[in-house]
């Protein structure tokens, strides 16, 4: 299957401090990002649908200025959590789909972002 | 609304057969999705359905009937390394994936 990259895989940070995770397609062109987010022992709850060259759509309830998303080129987009909360703290993971016919999203590993 | 239901927890014996069902409302549908999550980790693909039937993969079979809006997941010759949540997904008429909360088996030596 297609190869999805997210970097850092773990980060520490002090609370106010901005975290850029980036998410890449290795060996496809992804012309739809998804980011999501994950509590501890929850299902995976989507945060926004990023398209390449267009602004992401944001789910409902999730701050657009504060989780920054660009989508820069067909291979890479990124999340930035400005002004970061230990509340921030959770698992997010990227996913993408390119342009095939059953719609499958690869995921990424995923990124912990702790929040002191 | 939109909705997907699937048992939080089930418990299956190394060797076994465990069946884990799902059941949704969805505003339309293209297709519906399983993936596999261990702990601390993305989840993996297993399988898509779109039309009515089963699809076999291996030790992993999936079931649809859209006219009842239900789906299984059929694990077989069960191993420890099974032991995983089984997230249900069905991709609604905008193409949005529309998650279930997911069923954490263990599996029993």
């Amino acid at each position: 299957g297609a190869v999805v990259s997210q970097h850092p895989s773990r980060v520490i940070c002090k609370s106010g401090t901005s975290v850029k995770i980036e998410c890449r397609s290795l060996d496809f062109q992804a012309t739809t990002m998804f980011w999501y987010r994950q509590f501890p022992k929850q299902s995976l709850m989507l945060m926004a649908t990023s398209n390449e060259g267009s602004k992401a759509t944001y789910e409902q309830g999730v701050e657009k200025d504060k989780f920054l998303i660009n989508h820069a080129s067909l291979t890479l987009s990124t999340l930035t959590v400005t002004s970061a909360h230990p509340e921030d703290s959770s698992f997010y993971i990227c996913s993408a789909r390119g342009d095939w016919e059953n719609n499958e999203q690869f995921f990424g590993p995923g990124t912990r972002l702790t929040v002191l | 609304g939109q909705n997907i239901d699937q048992p939080t927890e089930m418990t299956a014996t190394e060797g076994a057969i465990v069946q884990i069902n799902c059941t949704y409302q969805t505003s339309g549908f293209n297709g519906l999705f399983w993936y596999q999550q261990h702990a601390g980790e993305a989840p993996t693909f297993l399988s898509y359905n779109v039309l009515d039937g089963l699809e076999e993969k291996g030790r992993f079979s999936s079931f649809l009937s859209r006219s009842k809006g239900y789906s299984y997941l059929l694990l077989k010759e069960l191993q420890m390394k099974d032991s995983a949540s089984y997230l249900c997904a069905v991709m609604d008429s905008n193409y949005q994936l529309i998650w279930g909360a997911g069923t954490k088996l263990i599996i029993k030596p």
